[in-house]
């Protein structure tokens, strides 16, 4: 597509359940990158894709947090168990090559109530 | 550890005002550095890409610079206009992803 994509654009759920955020990026490119962003702040890496892999995950802050990327395209984050300190602005990002820059979805705002 | 800053953390100037905001990271060894806006509400707009062996880069009223060995970059804006207001981040590459600051939140005045 021309744009990254993330679905939904709002998402309000009750603590303690499950919840999948979707992010489609722009074709042909390979990695994929989730950041949160907290009110005021700046946005936080959490996972990122080379490929249908992660090649990074240190930025989950714990195993209520998943992510795929099965296909090298679409990418779901999984979030467990939900939490009100979950609430947040999560963004996906995709890139073709990191000389090239990054390009953001318009994120999928979370609040757990 | 990289970290990186952004000063200030807000600034409010009348319409028509030139202005620099400033972002500083801790560790040199970036790939490179990218500013982006943040309108309310909204997702990231990528506004200047400057990679490691640049100095600088332009787009309209818009002009980044990038120093490594001091360990700062500087967005200048010429001409401020209300349609500016925004949230400013700047952030940088470095070990394989995206470090951000925490923003400048601009609102110029008409």
């Amino acid at each position: 597509g021309a744009g990254v994509s993330q679905t939904p654009s709002n998402k309000v759920t009750e603590k303690g359940k499950y919840v999948e955020l979707r992010c489609d990026p722009i074709s042909g490119h390979t990695a994929l990158y989730w950041y949160r962003q907290s009110l005021g702040q700046g946005p936080e890496f959490l996972i990122y894709f080379q490929g249908t892999g992660a090649a990074d995950d240190s930025g989950l802050p714990n195993d209520r947090f998943f992510a795929v990327r099965p296909e090298g395209s679409v990418s779901t984050l999984k979030i467990q168990r939900t939490e009100r300190g979950d609430s947040a602005v999560y963004l996906c990002a995709s890139s073709l090559r990191q000389d090239y820059g990054y390009t953001f979805g318009s994120g999928t705002r979370l609040t757990v109530v | 550890k990289q970290e990186v800053t952004q000063i200030p953390a807000a600034l409010s100037v009348p319409e028509g005002e030139n202005l620099v905001l400033n972002c500083s990271f801790t560790d040199s060894a970036i790939y490179n550095l990218q500013w982006f806006r943040q309108d309310p509400g909204k997702g990231l707009t990528s506004l200047l890409l400057i990679q490691s062996s640049q100095r600088e880069q332009t787009s309209g009223r818009l002009n980044a610079s990038l120093d490594k060995s001091s360990g700062r970059s500087t967005l200048y804006i010429a001409a401020s206009q209300p349609g500016d207001s925004a949230t400013y981040l700047c952030a940088l590459t470095w070990g394989g992803k995206l470090i951000f600051g925490q923003g400048t939140e601009l609102s110029v005045k008409p």
